[in-house]
């Protein structure tokens, strides 16, 4: 199985501050069909499902903020909230989708500091 | 826009069968995507279970291979789990999914909990 890494578990940072949660794969997960790399980004708050952030490493989806964005290629990955908002503060995993299994992140919960 | 919705026992006993529907409504459920089941436990994250196709096409999780069954009833638009002989790590709340093209998942049920204990 591909093993998804995030860092850190767990960070807190101030309103309108960074922060940034990184993804690692145990092996490439690009898609040589497409040239894409095989990972999706979620964003989960308390008594909810997952949200789709980004799939396809770094394709946006409909109503995300443009404070959210991606980076990596290879095996490293990141999504980078470029100024915190309360309405941020969730657990965010990343997923990869090139193997099955598919595998998803242990999680990283962003709190306000 | 596509809703899916969880149902079934929220309490299994250990050895016994864990069973699950997804209910679909506003996408055909035929044809066209792929179903999933993914859990969530506090433990070990989100855990993918299994996909299915049509009926004709599924992909179980190597890990829960041998005690697992997913289906579609298109008559009724739902799918199904069944898990058999589970334990308390079966202890989790179960999602369903739709498998968007390539493999992740944009739309997803509420979840359901369902506590494996006697």
């Amino acid at each position: 199985d591909i093993v998804m890494t995030q860092f850190p578990d767990a960070l807190a940072v101030s309103l309108g501050e960074r922060a940034t949660i990184r993804c690692t794969s145990s092996q490439t997960i690009l898609d040589s069909s497409n040239n894409n790399h095989c990972l999706a980004w979620y964003q989960q708050k308390p008594g909810q499902p997952p949200r789709l952030l980004f799939s396809w490493a770094s394709t946006r989806e409909s109503g995300v903020p443009d404070r959210f964005s991606v980076t990596g290629s290879g095996t490293n990955f990141a999504l980078i909230i470029s100024a915190l908002q309360p309405e941020d503060v969730a657990i965010y995993s990343c997923q990869q989708y090139f193997n099955v299994p598919s595998t998803f992140g242990q999680g990283t919960r962003v709190e306000i500091k | 826009q596509v809703q899916l919705q969880e149902s079934g026992p929220g309490l299994v006993k250990p050895s016994e069968t864990l069973s699950l529907d997804c209910s679909v409504s506003g996408s055909p459920i035929v044809n066209q995507y792929y179903w999933a089941w993914i859990r969530q436990t506090p433990g070990k994250g989100l855990e993918w279970i299994g996909s299915i196709y049509n009926s004709v096409s599924t992909s179980y999780n190597p890990s829960l291979k041998n005690r697992l069954t997913m289906s579609i009833d298109t008559s009724r638009s739902l799918f199904s789990l069944r898990l058999t002989s589970v334990t308390a790590a079966d202890t989790a709340v179960y999602f369903c999914a739709r498998n968007d093209s390539g493999g992740f998942f944009a739309n997803w049920g509420r979840g359901r909990l369902v506590t494996v204990s006697s």
